[in-house]
């Protein structure tokens, strides 16, 4: 969805490393929820996040949603292979949770 | 089951057939909803149900798409007269709360 943009679109980085994926929207986020999916199976869900200025973590994933509620972002501190598979944000634009609008996905490769 | 059952998993049908495709949310789950999530891009919405009442069939893109859930329990997805543009992997999800949903593997389409 053009409402809500993710970058990158794929990213590789060595295991160990950090890395930042962010989510982007042209409107107010009343909810935002980060999923994890890999090839072949269903959405994971990571974490929601609703306040602006909210950060909440799970192991090694950290999800901040910025003051004015437009962009969001997952941070992975040193990554691993299991954290491989595609990101994917979904939004809650004012329609309520059981309409979430989804990005695109951020493919993310660990390369050992 | 523990999770979100959907069947079948893979399905191949020729252009023009209609084809039926199967959701088994979790035990107790009121809310089901299906998402189409086509090659390289995030999940859909089409269409949301609170246990047997469809209260938004917005997202279904024409009137081939037909969904389903009359016991408020399984649900069913059908698809007439099948195009190409339907080809895609159908996700289904339920959910107790409104915040966290639990999707299936999904099913994949792949119209000739």
């Amino acid at each position: 969805s053009q409402e809500l943009e993710q970058s990158p679109q794929s990213l590789i980085v060595q295991e160990g490393k950090n890395l930042t994926i962010n989510c982007t929207s042209s409107k107010t986020l009343y909810g935002l929820y980060w999923y994890k999916q890999k090839y072949g199976e269903g959405l994971i869900f990571l974490m929601m996040l609703q306040k602006g200025g909210e950060e909440k973590s799970h192991e090694k994933i950290t999800a901040k949603l910025d003051e004015k509620k437009q962009q969001s972002s997952l941070h992975i501190t040193a990554s691993q292979p299991s954290h491989a598979g595609i990101y994917l944000c979904g939004a809650d634009m004012g329609q309520g949770a059981q309409k979430l609008v989804f990005g695109q996905g951020t493919r993310l490769t660990i390369n050992p | 089951g523990a999770g979100v059952s959907q069947s079948p998993r893979y399905k191949v049908a020729k252009r023009g057939q209609d084809v039926a495709l199967r959701c088994d949310p979790i035990s107790g789950h009121v809310s089901l909803f299906w998402y189409q999530q086509a090659l390289g891009q995030g999940p859909e919405f089409l269409t949301y149900f609170q246990n047997e009442a469809q209260l938004d069939k917005s997202g279904l893109p024409s009137d081939r798409f037909f969904a389903e859930r009359p016991e408020g329990s399984v649900s069913t997805l059908k698809i007439q007269r099948t195009q190409q543009e339907d080809s895609a992997v159908y996700l289904c999800a339920s959910s107790l709360t409104r915040w966290e949903l639990f999707f299936g593997e999904g099913s994949r389409l792949t119209v000739l």
